[in-house]
């Protein structure tokens, strides 16, 4: 089972911040963690990954509480290309392996 | 560089019938990946490869067979189709495990009826 909790959808407006909360308080001391986005009809896409300290890059920031059990995507500024699923993971061990725990993610809608 | 690419993107199966999807990756990675992904439900991993030649279970593995004979190609059969493997495939690669970012081909929407 995912070791994340994400709310099922959000709604943001063209042109404004958003920012993408995900709950992980059973995360281990050596987890990272990991934001995809899915694109309808498309394949996972990377977003970002951190493990202790804020995270930037070209697409978003991650922000990581300090307790490390909770952790937030930020779109600086959202535009309807941005619509899609957003995942927030950890990993878990299948067959003595680190391997990545799918949820079911965020879908975020963005209104013009 | 294509990336992830898999082939078919669509294909529809009747019961009892196998098929191969194929997967291949220009990226020189070692770690390949499958996953299924049902209706409003994120992914589950089927099969994995650390290397040409080495393969191992995921959480779904039944009903699924993998090779990898070399480090471009990571196949996935299915022998006898049923109705619950209706879903969509996706194959994925890194570089490494622990924080490499995956890469993922566009999917294969498979339906067996």
């Amino acid at each position: 089972d995912a070791k994340t909790t994400q709310p099922n959808s959000m709604e943001s407006n063209e042109e404004e911040p958003v920012h993408l909360p995900c709950n992980h308080s059973t995360i281990s001391g050596t987890d990272y963690i990991h934001w995809y986005r899915q694109l309808p009809s498309q394949g996972p896409e990377y977003v970002i990954h951190g493990l202790t300290s804020n995270v930037n890059n070209r697409m978003a920031s991650l922000a990581i509480a300090e307790d490390r059990k909770s952790s937030t995507l930020i779109l600086h500024r959202a535009t309807l290309r941005d619509a899609a699923v957003y995942y927030c993971i950890l990993r878990d061990v299948i067959n003595s392996n680190y391997q990545l725990i799918w949820g079911a993610g965020t879908k975020l809608i963005i209104k013009p | 560089n294509a990336g992830v690419t898999q082939t078919p993107k669509f294909r529809i199966l009747k019961i009892g019938q196998s098929m191969t999807l194929q997967c291949t990756q220009d990226m020189n990675h070692n770690y390949m990946y499958w996953y299924r992904q049902d209706p409003g439900m994120g992914l589950k991993l089927i099969y994995y490869s650390v290397g040409a030649g080495i393969t191992d279970k995921g959480e779904v593995p039944n009903g699924y067979n993998v090779s990898r004979s070399t480090t471009e190609d990571f196949p996935l059969r299915l022998e006898l189709a049923a109705p619950s493997q209706t879903s969509v495939y996706f194959c994925a690669s890194s570089y490494g495990q622990g924080s490499s970012p995956l890469h993922f081909g566009n999917g294969t929407r498979l339906t067996v009826t």
